[in-house]
């Protein structure tokens, strides 16, 4: 089956910063989603992005389907963007990239 | 729009007994439904996808038996863990899919923990 790899998988930043979030996929995906869990558990999904570019607020995330990547990018990062951010094609979800947001 | 409520946000049962978990959709009916699993700091897991009316499909080295999934509606799916054991202690969410939007909206998951 398809294998999704997040990289990093950690990341502490500081109130303000940007930061570059990669997704790689082992073969070609139709289907290509962000989420953000929160530290309660909670999933937001915060783009379907199958190829192509796409923003909302300070998020923004690009597909590029032919070298089988994507990124989710952050920019003046908050508090409340701490926890955990996952990619998933179709019901495959990623490794999970673990954001912490200091202060 | 697009809600999805799952009850009961936590759990605590002892071992043998069996908990039930519930995951409706508010405001939207959904034809398929997904079951994952989360242990600490993990990805998710899925198990199972039901889908309205039929029998759900487990995920390979998924007990059918063990986890019991009924989709009895468009907007009701449940998930029983039966005779649940300490090793069954997760985090459960279920996503449903839109019918005429594709993306997956999550309930706010279970944390089951057995004692």
């Amino acid at each position: 089956g398809i294998q999704v790899e997040q990289s990093p998988p950690d990341l502490i930043l500081q109130e303000g910063a940007n930061s570059t979030l990669r997704c790689n996929f082992s073969d070609s995906v139709n289907n290509l989603q962000w989420f953000h869990q929160n530290p309660w558990g909670q999933l937001i999904n915060l783009f379907y992005i199958p190829s192509g570019t796409k923003q909302n607020g300070r998020l923004s995330a690009t597909t590029v389907a032919t070298e089988r990547y994507s990124l989710l990018y952050i920019s003046s990062s908050q508090t409340t963007d701490s926890g955990v951010y996952f990619c998933a094609s179709e019901d495959i979800f990623g490794t999970g990239t673990r954001l912490k947001v200091l202060a | 729009g697009a809600v999805v409520s799952q009850h009961p946000s936590r759990v605590i049962c002892k071992s043998g007994t069996s908990v039930k978990i519930e995951c409706r959709s508010l405001d939207f009916q959904a034809t398929t439904m997904f079951w994952y699993r989360q242990f600490p700091k993990q990805s998710l897991m899925l198990m199972a996808t039901s889908n309205e009316g039929s029998k759900a499909t487990y995920e390979q080295g998924v007990e059918k038996d063990k986890f019991l999934i009924n989709h009895a509606s468009l907007t009701l799916s449940t998930l029983t863990v039966t005779s649940a054991h300490p090793e069954d202690s997760s985090f459960y969410i279920c996503s449903a899919s839109r019918t005429e939007t594709y993306g997956y909206t999550f309930g706010s998951g279970t944390r089951l923990t057995v004692v």
